[in-house]
């Protein structure tokens, strides 16, 4: 099984939005509604953004959502702030294993 | 707070054996999955193996069997994750994170991380 395919980087302004997607296969992303979103600043512990495509876990800000269209999953940040620059990984139930994508570099501008 | 503190920094040499450590706090670690994320230098992230602490169940990446072994001593609210002879390509950063598991799907556990700890570096070299 492969890693799921994420673009290694995003930008953004400020008060602007940015979408990432997540592209994998229908035994993976496009088979179930088990995709999850992680934030990752260096140094620090990953945190859970988004569960099962679209839910967020409880402290996590209304600005940041997913949803999924067919293979492809995608987390978009509205209202773009400082903090929100990071590295956000993917990942998706694949039966007898968890795949994650390659990490996309979110940069605020 | 919900928290997990991992081991420090490890430097080994090929063929040697190691055992790092993932504490729980803050929650009821015996109820709970816990299990590692590997992360290569400067790859993304692979999802290595989980046990849960109540019975020791575990269950492994298709990827790690057999080149890892994750263990938890329930006691001290302690995971675990040992190589038993240690590789170059072994030199990453190991996350724990605690796993939710809403779903059993067949044979196979849906699961997802909820909390995670700071990293683990190993570096093995020669």
């Amino acid at each position: 099984q492969s890693a799921l395919t994420q673009p290694p980087s995003a930008s953004g302004s400020p008060g602007q939005s940015v979408t990432i997607s997540c592209t994998g296969s229908s035994s993976d992303v496009g088979g179930y509604d088990y995709v999850s979103w992680y934030q990752h600043h260096p140094g620090k512990a990953p945190k859970l953004m988004i569960y099962e495509v679209s839910k967020r876990p409880s402290g996590v800000p209304a600005r940041f959502s997913g949803s999924k269209s067919g293979n492809t999953a995608s987390l978009t940040v509205s209202g773009l702030q400082a903090e929100d620059e990071a590295e956000y990984y993917c990942s998706s139930y694949a039966g007898s294993n968890t795949l994650f994508g390659g990490g996309t570099k979110l940069t605020v501008l | 707070e919900v928290q997990l503190v991992q081991s420090g920094a490890e430097v080994k040499k090929p063929g040697e054996s190691l055992k790092i450590s993932c504490k729980g706090s803050g929650y009821n670690f015996n109820n709970y999955w816990i299990g590692w994320v590997r992360q290569m230098p400067g790859k993304g992230l692979e999802w290595m193996a989980i046990i849960y602490p109540g019975d020791s169940e575990t269950r492994y990446s298709p990827s790690f069997q057999g080149q890892v072994s994750i263990s938890a001593d329930k006691s001290i609210s302690t995971a675990y994750l040992q190589w038993s002879s240690l590789k170059a390509s072994d030199t990453a950063i190991y996350y724990c994170a605690r796993h939710l598991v809403p779903a059993v799907i067949g044979n196979y556990y849906y699961h997802y991380m909820d909390v995670w700890g700071k990293g683990t570096t190993v570096t093995v070299s020669s």
